[in-house]
């Protein structure tokens, strides 16, 4: 089993759209989790930490279920801008500091 | 500040030369990692520095191997270069510590094999 699995998609989804992600992850001691997102031939890049409690950042919001080991990003009124690759991130387990990178979600925003 | 700063930005190799990948990471950072994406595929984690030490190495063949400056750059270096090995070379660098794991990317370094 994978450490981090997302659905690779593509999303197409039209422009005002809401579309949510998830991404279920293997170790139960992993601590800190990140979505990234990675344009097309770009590098990865922060969109944003993920906190048990559930955080936002304007239209994007992330939450962590432990019980259940996944992740969600939820995108509110999707522009077209946001199409890109999402790549969900988690620690190997208890006390790494290593990253462990999903093979990411293709969100396609369309007119 | 600058960011992470990788070079080349494209190289060109033939089957069998060896390939020689650079990394300047944020200041401050004592962690450097290296990641290979091939065309299409997700990142395949291949090393771990953090402060001048091999911390962690992927699932890849010893000809990949690296090193870590006393400054913190970070140099990857693959020998016996296969077509395979063609894809872009991430180096990312964090502070390092418990907490402070978060990666920042460099723009990458396209490595062509011929």
């Amino acid at each position: 089993r994978k450490e981090v699995e997302q659905d690779p998609g593509p999303f197409n989804v039209p422009e005002g759209a809401t579309v949510a992600f998830n991404c279920t992850y293997s170790n139960s001691a992993s601590q800190s989790f990140f979505w990234y997102r990675q344009d097309c031939r770009k590098e990865p890049k922060l969109l944003m930490s993920v906190y048990s409690s559930g955080n936002e950042d304007g239209r994007f919001t992330a939450q962590l279920n432990r019980a259940s080991q996944y992740i969600s990003l939820l995108i509110r009124d999707s522009k077209l801008s946001d199409s890109a690759t999402y790549l969900c991130v988690g620690t190997l387990g208890a006390g790494s500091y290593q990253l462990t990178f999903g093979k990411g979600t293709k969100l396609s925003v369309i007119p | 500040e600058a960011g992470v700063t990788q070079s080349p930005t494209h190289l060109i190799k033939t089957r069998g030369q060896q390939a020689t990948l650079r990394c300047s990471p944020i200041s401050g950072h004592t962690s450097v990692y290296w990641y290979q994406q091939a065309l299409g595929l997700g990142l395949q984690f291949l090393l771990w520095y953090d402060e001048g030490e091999e911390r962690n190495r992927g699932n890849f063949p010893p000809r990949f191997s690296g090193r870590q400056f006393p400054n913190y750059s970070s140099e990857l270096n693959v020998n016996a270069l296969e077509l395979e090995d063609s894809a872009l070379y991430l180096c990312a660098s964090s502070l390092g510590g418990i907490g402070k794991n978060i990666q920042y990317f460099g723009a990458g370094t396209r490595l062509s094999v011929l």
